[in-house]
């Protein structure tokens, strides 16, 4: 039921990119992405919903394909407050409820 | 608006002791969930609740663990004879629907239970 993360963990510099992926291997109904920095709380950043849409958030954006079961996290332009550990949390239909998370990416972006 | 409360933020028990972990929403949301995460570890999903209701508790072990939501009051998560495997940070999240669709989840600083 938990979604696989990759990779699990990468160091960027500042001004870099990075794609961080998600796949799941039952269908998907909707991917979360938070972000937890270490010590804190998790921090939502967006919901995509099935329709192989895209949504963005600062420099931050990401896809969903629900055919291929997978959404991937696009992060362009890295600033150091970017780093943290990313979890992608997936839903697997109406009423399910609750989401399963991944294992997280950590991301650790130096000057 | 104050965001999700959690207390303690930190709890150290002896073995055989009992937990108790304390979770209040935010305003308005009557959906609270309990993630249990281990060290370099993801979230994992332990039960969900709506007020006086536990609606989904499959991840939750089977025995020493339960959770309740009552009318007033936060939510507890109450682990009974804690053993060292229990140990974890434990994180509650409120949301005012089900965490389904465009329904974001807003998560407290979390609980790191230590025993001893």
């Amino acid at each position: 039921q938990q979604p696989v993360q990759s990779p699990q963990a990468v160091i960027l510099r500042e001004g870099e990119d990075a794609v961080i992926n998600c796949s799941s291997s039952k269908a998907l109904y909707s991917v979360h992405w938070y972000r937890q920095k270490h010590g804190e709380a998790p921090v939502f950043l967006m919901i995509l919903l099935k329709g192989g849409e895209q949504k963005g958030h600062e420099k931050i954006s990401a896809s969903f394909n629900e055919k291929k079961q997978q959404s991937s996290l696009y992060l362009t332009a890295s600033q150091l407050s970017y780093s943290g550990t990313y979890f992608c949390g997936t839903e697997r239909g109406t009423g399910a409820n609750n989401l399963f998370f991944g294992t997280g990416t950590r991301l650790t972006v130096i000057p | 608006n104050a965001g999700v409360m959690q207390n303690p933020r930190h709890l150290v028990r002896r073995r055989g002791q009992e937990a108790r972990l304390r979770c209040s929403p935010m305003k308005g949301h009557s959906h609270v969930y309990w993630y249990r995460q281990l060290p370099e570890e993801g979230l994992k999903f332990m039960v969900y609740l709506q007020k006086e209701n536990i609606i989904d508790e499959s991840g939750m072990p089977k025995e020493r663990f339960s959770a309740e939501f009552p009318k007033e009051g936060p939510s507890i998560l109450r682990i009974q004879q804690v053993v060292r495997g229990d140990s974890a940070a434990y994180f509650c999240a409120s949301s005012p629907r089900g965490q389904t669709s465009n329904t974001e989840a807003f998560f407290g600083q979390g609980t790191r239970l230590t025993v001893v």
